[in-house]
């Protein structure tokens, strides 16, 4: 079965990067793409970009632009999303999602979660 | 970017009730949208996609309807279990709702 298995929680000072890792199995990882969706405590979802496993190529939503990047591993069916300068209204928890299909498609299967905290 | 507002932001309701949560989006998305259940602690969990499919494993009591800019998500007859709160999400820029918690 589809399985997204996320790496464990952070605390980061202000300032500082971090780097979520997402690591897939149970179908083909580079015939989906992934996105990265976070929700601040008690908060709602909010996308943040899309990566194609396939070459690689990214999509970000504009708040990010700069701060964040996302990369794959083909060898290890891995996905990373790497924040920086990171601020304290940037604690939440991290999901990745698979997409159902190709570039326009709901999130079908979600990783358990990543909380990043940021505090000094 | 879209905008999509969904209402009630929050909605009280009794077992056995049907009950009727909106998204309206901010320019015509057609039918690429989808609605999520979320529980406390847990990761988001999609339960109608392309406005009107049920995902697989979902009770039939969950159905959407709607395309444009006017989407409805219907629970038939709500069950204890169905307490969550409910997003929409265009997936043509990616936006989501701001969430309706519903309670019994």
């Amino acid at each position: 079965q589809v399985q997204l298995v996320q790496s464990g929680a952070e605390v980061k000072k202000p300032g500082a990067s971090v780097k979520v890792s997402c690591k897939a199995s149970g179908y083909t990882f580079t015939s989906y793409y992934v996105h990265w969706v976070r929700q601040a405590p008690g908060q709602g979802l909010e996308w943040m970009g899309i990566i194609n496993p396939s070459g690689g190529s990214t999509s970000y939503r504009q708040k990010f632009q700069g701060r964040v990047t996302m990369t794959r591993d083909t060898s290890t069916s891995t996905v990373y999303m790497e924040l920086s300068s990171l601020r304290s209204e940037d604690t939440a928890v991290y999901y990745c999602a698979r997409a159902r299909i190709a570039v326009y498609s709901d999130l079908q299967h979600w990783g358990q979660g990543t909380l990043v905290t940021v505090s000094s | 970017d879209i905008q999509m507002t969904q209402s009630p932001s929050t909605l009280s309701a009794s077992a056995g009730d049907r009950v009727t949560i909106t998204c309206r989006a901010s320019q015509n998305i057609g039918s690429w949208l989808a609605w999520y259940q979320q529980k406390p602690g847990k990761a988001p969990k999609v339960v109608i996609y392309m406005a009107s499919s049920l995902e697989s494993g979902v009770p039939s009591r969950f159905s959407g309807s709607g395309s444009g800019t006017e989407f409805t998500l219907t629970i038939s007859s709500l069950q204890p279990e169905d307490v969550a709160t409910y997003y929409c999400q265009e997936y043509i820029s990616n936006t989501f709702g701001q969430g309706t918690k519903l309670e019994i």
